[in-house]
């Protein structure tokens, strides 16, 4: 059975660094690529980033210059870094599955982010 | 960045047919691949995969559920429409990077 699940903190004061994990299971990630995708309150989602199943990534270039997308195989984790966060950085974070063709056939419950002092 | 255009809401009678639409700012296929998929997502829930590649039924997807449409014009189809189909409803094309979607259709009972 193929899961996703991530993890973080809810809460971000402005200007920090955002840190989510993403744990894996039913599915190597040598074998699948893995996204991020956000989604504020009410809007639309927004496509962040993907870790290549052979260890490549590629960003948004809207997020490139804040955003790093890592991984550990041995644990199934996926990690998502996002530095100078502001308030409109505030929504749904998930992480998804993708099949070979690009696309997210699996979605995490999502991790909720709120950025406020 | 393509620009993919929904209509905000759609109002349907239960046993009707719903028909969503999504344009696209430019061709999404490729070949005889139309990169076009559409999801479902509930209040409180995360997004579902319903239709990938236009017209394909992902695993576990009712037979209601279909999709048409190539280059930028493309269609979900729910008929009939029974209560638990709603939801907001969003295409997503994985014609180039980054990867966009559509703002979303929320699909109402009249």
């Amino acid at each position: 059975q193929v899961q996703l699940k991530e993890s973080g903190p809810g809460l971000v004061q402005p200007s920090e660094t955002l840190s989510l994990t993403c744990t894996v299971s039913g599915f190597s990630l040598t074998s699948y690529s893995v996204s991020w995708v956000r989604q504020p309150s009410g809007k639309g989602p927004e496509w962040m980033g993907r870790m290549w199943y052979d260890g490549d990534t590629a960003y948004n270039s809207a997020l490139k210059s804040r955003l790093s997308i890592s991984r550990d195989t041995s644990k199934n984790q996926v990690f998502l870094k996002m530095n100078s966060l502001q308030t409109d950085d505030t929504g749904t974070y998930y992480c998804t599955r993708e099949d070979g063709y690009d696309v997210m056939d699996a979605w995490g419950q999502g991790a909720s982010v709120t950025v406020s002092s | 960045d393509i620009v993919l255009t929904q209509s905000p809401a759609l109002a349907v009678s239960l046993g009707q047919r719903a028909t969503i639409s999504c344009r696209a700012s430019q061709s999404v296929s490729i070949s005889r691949y139309n990169l076009m998929h559409w999801y479902q997502q509930k209040p409180g829930q995360q997004p579902k995969l319903l239709i990938y590649r236009a017209s394909n039924l992902a695993s576990g997807i009712p037979a209601r559920f279909s999709g048409s449409g190539s280059g930028t014009d493309f269609t979900l189809t729910i008929n009939p429409v029974q209560a638990d189909d709603i939801a907001t409803y969003y295409c997503q094309q994985s014609r180039e990077s980054p990867f966009t979607f559509g703002s979303g259709t929320k699909l109402e009972i009249k």
